[in-house]
């Protein structure tokens, strides 16, 4: 069965620092596609970066970098100079079903907190 | 501005009671999804919606129902059926199923508490 684990519960990081969050997968899919959210305290979950399976180069998108290793079936997020705005909880999640549906299985989340 | 909405923010119902959340969305999306949140753990599909007038259950669909009667609209009604229903519901909706990345979107949030 798919499965998203985020083995840390929660990190801390020192401002302007860079930070990587850990996501290991597990699926027999050829196909997938892997996400990464931010929720903040508010609640709503913000989309942050995508990574589709056959993609050779791991996704960027600003300050945000998915370092996509598919051997060993990880997608870590890595966040660079990080900001105070940056804490909040994040959720890594992998898009089943290869293509057929949408559904979205979600880990359990990483909550970070960045330090002045 | 494009977005999706969800109302109230806040929710409080007594035990026994059916309660209905709305979710709208303007962003011209085909599909629209429902998750649950409980705390300290990872979101959790109920119901989704490819198209309107068509949904499918999600992982934890008892005691939930939806209709997707317009494009912009999917309301969830948690039924008395639910056992455990006060958590962070969450709506969310993409382009399409095979329209490239089809990422979805979540609005702010309904946090449901039933007393």
């Amino acid at each position: 069965a798919q499965k998203i684990t985020q083995t840390q519960p929660g990190m801390f990081v020192q401002e302007k620092e860079a930070v990587t969050l850990d996501c290991t997968y597990d699926t027999s899919d050829q196909s997938y596609g892997l996400f990464w959210y931010k929720q903040p305290s508010s609640g709503e979950m913000i989309f942050l970066i995508y990574q589709g399976s056959y993609d050779e180069q791991n996704a960027t998108e600003g300050r945000y970098s998915l370092n996509f290793q598919k051997a060993r079936k990880s997608a870590n997020l890595v966040i660079s100079a990080s900001q105070l705005g940056d804490s909040a909880m994040y959720f890594c999640a992998m898009r089943e079903g290869g293509g057929a549906t949408n559904k979205l299985i979600f880990g359990t989340g990483t909550l970070l907190a960045v330090q002045p | 501005d494009g977005g999706i909405t969800q109302s109230p923010k806040y929710l409080f119902r007594k035990e026994g009671q059916n309660v209905t959340l709305s979710c709208e969305q303007n962003l011209n999306h085909d599909a629209m999804y429902w998750y649950r949140q409980d705390p300290g753990q990872g979101l959790r599909l109920i119901y989704y919606s490819q198209i309107v007038n068509d949904f499918q259950k999600g992982d934890i669909a008892e005691g939930y129902s939806v209709s997707r009667e317009k494009k912009e609209s999917f309301p969830l009604t948690v039924t008395s059926a639910q056992k455990n229903p006060t958590a962070f519901y969450l709506c969310a909706s993409s382009i399409g199923v095979g329209m490239g990345t089809d990422t979805q979107y979540f609005g702010p949030g309904t946090r449901l508490t039933v007393l």
